[in-house]
């Protein structure tokens, strides 16, 4: 299985201000014959269930706020929070699917206020 | 609107068989690229995908639960059954199915889950 490590396992940041959230897979996610990296982001809320905001690690699912943003390439990627509204707390996946069907998941990110 | 409902026993025994059903709306399942996953959450822990089953009735699982784990799927109802056998405490957990999305093996519509507790 292709291992997804998270960093860090909590983070809290102001409203307002830029929150990174690292992901990195133990071995690279990124398919050569599309370019394409099989890494997606989820956001789950208490009592929620996980809400897809991005996958092929930077397209943002239809009706995520653009002030979510994915990037990297191979195994480290970064998921972005421009500006940090109080709506985000939350604790945020990667998951992989290169390996499909055998996915993986992160050990998840918990984002709080600061 | 596509809309997945996780219906099942919220309580089993340990060496008992689990049985959860998806019944869900929106999309068919018998169209090209379509799938249904179902992933648990252990309380407070993270994401862990269970299985999955496509349109065309090709069926994964995870590895290291394969033997325990059955998926199948009624088109004509809209639902798709998860069966594991042999639960145990440490399958403790919030079940999920989940619609997959066409092309990439992503879940871009939840159901709300159901907490499973095994215990005797």
């Amino acid at each position: 299985d292709i291992v997804m490590t998270q960093s860090p396992d909590s983070l809290a940041v102001s409203l307002g201000e830029r929150a990174t959230i690292n992901c990195k897979s133990s071995q690279s996610v990124l398919y050569r014959s599309n370019n394409k990296n099989y890494l997606a982001w989820y956001q789950q809320k208490p009592g929620q269930p996980p809400k897809l905001l991005i996958y092929w690690a930077s397209t943002r699912e239809s009706g995520v706020p653009d002030r979510f943003s994915g990037s990297g390439s191979g195994t480290d990627f970064t998921l972005t929070i421009s500006s940090l509204q109080a709506g985000d707390v939350a604790v945020y996946y990667c998951q992989q699917y290169y390996s499909t069907p055998s996915i993986t998941f992160g050990q998840g990110t918990r984002l709080e206020i600061k | 609107q596509i809309t997945l409902k996780e219906s099942g026993p919220t309580l089993v025994k340990p060496t008992q068989t689990l049985t959860l059903t998806c019944t869900f709306s929106g999309f068919s399942l018998s169209t090209s690229g379509v799938g249904v996953g179902w992933i648990r959450q252990p309380p407070g822990k993270a994401l862990e995908w269970l299985a999955l089953i496509y349109w065309d009735d090709d069926k994964r699982y995870t590895p290291s639960l394969k033997s325990r784990l059955t998926i199948t799927k009624d088109t004509s109802k809209n639902q798709v059954v998860l069966t594991m056998t042999n639960m145990d405490p440490v399958d403790t957990a919030t079940y999920y199915c989940a619609h997959r999305v066409v092309g990439a093996t992503v879940f871009n519509y939840w159901g709300q889950g159901t907490l499973v507790t095994v215990s005797s």
